[in-house]
């Protein structure tokens, strides 16, 4: 499989804890994003790298959430102290231009 | 804030009609347009994208771009129960990577 991979597919947690993501891109791709989806609503962006750089970020991305794409291949999005609220399913994507192909997602619940 | 705005539905279509999704934006600097079909569970899977006013087909598939108007929408011709998804309009540009997507609209084809 070539496409946009992620894991884990689901997790759940407890309130309070620690989780991390990661997202390996198409191969040849070099910019990557992160969404963020509730139910009932469209993706909302909350960062994007090109290579290793992270060039832009939501005011979403609160200070609980970081992301990294060390050596610009696979990236990892952490959230600390995970809420309630951060229940969601986490989208990444990866681009060679401007269109954008997403992973199938990681769905997350907190307990 | 930028803003993309769709009806949500749902739209129910007979099939093998035209099912016709329509999308608004509020930002004028947008450069590219969007269109993912999102089925229950899943991720968005990329339809067609466009850049420049006018149509643009792909088999059954039509998206037509008005800049003017800030009004982008999505044709389905010979509508099969397969195309019963959501329907999610994407834009990027105006200084941003990221996509701002609408809500989505849920569309419905009726054997």
């Amino acid at each position: 499989d070539t496409g946009v991979s992620q894991d884990p597919r689901h997790k759940i947690t407890k309130r309070g804890q620690n989780v991390t993501f990661r997202c390996d891109p198409i191969s040849e791709h070099n910019r990557l994003y992160w969404y963020r989806q509730t139910l009932g609503q469209g993706p909302e962006f909350l960062t994007y790298f090109q290579n290793e750089a992270q060039l832009e970020k939501s005011r979403l991305l609160s200070d609980r959430f970081s992301a990294e794409r060390p050596k610009g291949s696979f990236s990892t999005l952490e959230i600390q102290r995970t809420e309630q609220g951060d229940s969601a399913m986490y989208l990444c994507a990866s681009s060679l231009q401007e269109t954008q192909y997403f992973g199938p997602g990681t769905r997350l619940l907190v307990l | 804030q930028k803003e993309v705005e769709q009806n949500s539905g749902p739209l129910s279509v007979p099939e093998g009609a035209i099912a016709s999704l329509n999308c608004t934006y509020s930002d004028r600097g947008s450069q590219s347009f969007f269109w993912y079909r999102q089925y229950s569970g899943k991720s968005p899977e990329l339809i067609m994208f466009i850049y420049s006013n006018g149509d643009k087909e792909d088999g059954r598939f039509t998206a037509q771009l008005n800049k003017a108007s800030q009004y982008v929408s999505l044709l389905i011709r010979d509508s099969q129960p397969s195309d019963s998804a959501t329907y999610l309009c994407a834009v990027r540009g105006g200084g941003a990577d990221g996509l701002t997507f609408g809500k989505g609209t849920h569309l419905i084809i009726q054997p």
